[in-house]
């Protein structure tokens, strides 16, 4: 079975270009998560989709990020403008169910890792 | 808040014994284990809930003290594909969310 597909692995950007990211989860897994990962740290949570409804969105910065889960599938994230400090791996997550603290494993993809020149 | 990680690396030899911990400010429902290999997606390892539970995976196993809001990893006789940075995923009760720490780079070499 595939696991969690992320695309592009690596972009190198000018600062105030546009950006985007592809995420498609495990097949069957409704919840699905983006996550921020700066050199050298853990992941943090930007945003969480339940089927296509944003549940938590409240770590992403609104300004500049937006995301998107039409048909509760595949998702993509979006930066405009980007900035020095978005330099960064993204990755995405997927997982069967909602009850990360009970039962929770997440399947990560591999990450998109932006730089922003 | 996430959590604290020590150490922040370590160097073994295969066959060597290390441990890693993950300490909370705040009351910890879950602690959930996963390893990274460079350039590559974090794996999960296992999950300990409340109750002061053990558990083991391979040679690598963890315990969870609820009361003193930390965990341990244990990586028993090391190999070399033991291999990658390690981090805790702390989770509190009425938030889903995981609150990862820092990462212990765990280097093994033969």
């Amino acid at each position: 079975e595939a696991g969690v597909v992320q695309s592009p692995r690596y972009k190198i950007i000018e600062k105030k270009q546009p950006v985007a990211f592809w995420c498609n989860p495990i097949s069957g897994h409704n919840t699905l998560y983006w996550y921020l990962q700066n050199l050298g740290q853990g992941p943090e949570l930007l945003i969480r989709y339940e089927n296509e409804e944003a549940v938590d969105d409240s770590q992403l910065p609104k300004d500049r990020f937006s995301a998107e889960r039409l048909k509760g599938v595949d998702s993509t994230l979006k930066i405009q403008p980007a900035e020095l400090g978005d330099s960064a791996v993204y990755l995405c997550a997927s997982s069967l169910g909602s009850d990360l603290l009970n039962t929770g494993e997440l399947f990560f993809g591999e990450g998109s890792r932006l730089t922003v020149l | 808040q996430q959590p604290v990680q020590s150490p922040q690396a370590v160097i073994l030899r295969e066959g060597e014994d290390a441990v890693i911990n993950c300490s909370s400010s705040k009351a910890l429902y879950s602690v959930h284990w996963y390893r990274q290999k460079h350039g590559e997606a974090p794996v999960f390892l296992m999950i300990l809930l409340k109750g002061g539970e053990q558990k083991g995976h391979e040679k690598i196993s963890a315990s969870f003290n609820e009361k003193k809001q930390q965990s341990s990893l244990y990586l028993t006789a090391s190999q070399l594909s033991y291999s990658g940075t390690y981090f805790c995923g702390t989770g509190v009760s009425n938030d889903y969310k995981l609150s990862f720490g820092a990462g212990t780079t765990v280097t093994v070499r033969a």
